[in-house]
């Protein structure tokens, strides 16, 4: 069974303050996605890479593909409360095995 | 693109009952997926789809749980005799097989609470 682990669970920080969640596992990652997560909604898409080493940044979030494809981070500078949200990654270990794995998430809450 | 649209949002149910929960997927997207999320869990995969084929099904899809797509567009996703176990957001997502990404797309989910 691949399992995909994301920390911390919880993270509750001040408007401002800036964040890093993980994404580990222990299976070479075919491509990973990071997606947001609100109440009563489905998962919204934030990214995708695929190339070990692979840095993309989406407006204060920045996202980094491990080199062996493996873990990945999301980091968000200058946290805003609209970033409060549940933040799950996903794993494909295989384009052709047709589903994702996903973490638990991270509950996180920006405070104003 | 109008997106991954679910139906119905919301359905509570008595125990014992049969559910169906429809799904629309993206209209280019020829892989379609079913999830269950309960809380403070990420999503749980359940079976996908291939234009019309079903070609994988989670050991969670228990005997009473059945889905379907006929035509490779939309799909259903049937729970019969429910149980309270059963409560839980089901989530439904798309994506084109051609790309190499295979990345899934979701709709807004149904919340079913059996009761």
């Amino acid at each position: 069974t691949q399992l995909l682990e994301q920390s911390p669970q919880f993270l509750s920080i001040q408007e401002g303050e800036n964040l890093t969640v993980y994404c580990n596992s222990s299976s070479v990652f075919s491509s990973l996605q990071w997606y947001r997560q609100e109440p009563g909604e489905g998962p919204v898409l934030l990214v995708t890479v695929v190339t070990g080493g692979e840095v993309k940044k989406l407006k204060r979030l920045t996202f980094q593909f491990g080199d062996a494809r493996k873990d990945s981070s999301l980091h968000i500078t200058a946290a805003q409360p609209g970033d409060t949200g549940l933040y799950l990654c996903a794993g494909a270990f295989d384009t052709n095995a047709g589903k994702s794995t996903f973490g638990d998430g991270t509950t996180l809450t920006v405070k104003p | 693109d109008t997106g991954v649209s679910q139906d119905p949002r919301h359905k509570i149910t008595k125990r014992g009952q049969n559910v169906t929960f429809r799904c629309d997927p993206i209209s280019e997207h020829n892989r379609l997926y079913w999830y269950r999320q309960t809380l403070g869990q990420g999503p749980e995969f359940l079976t996908y789809f291939q234009n019309e084929a079903q070609l994988e099904k989670s050991r969670l899809l228990s005997d009473r749980f059945s889905a379907e797509r006929p035509k490779g567009s939309f799909s259903t996703l049937e729970i019969q005799r429910t149980e309270q176990g059963d409560s839980a957001m089901y989530l439904c997502a798309s994506s084109n097989y051609r790309d190499i990404e295979v990345t899934q797309y979701f709709g807004p989910g149904t919340r079913l609470l059996v009761l």
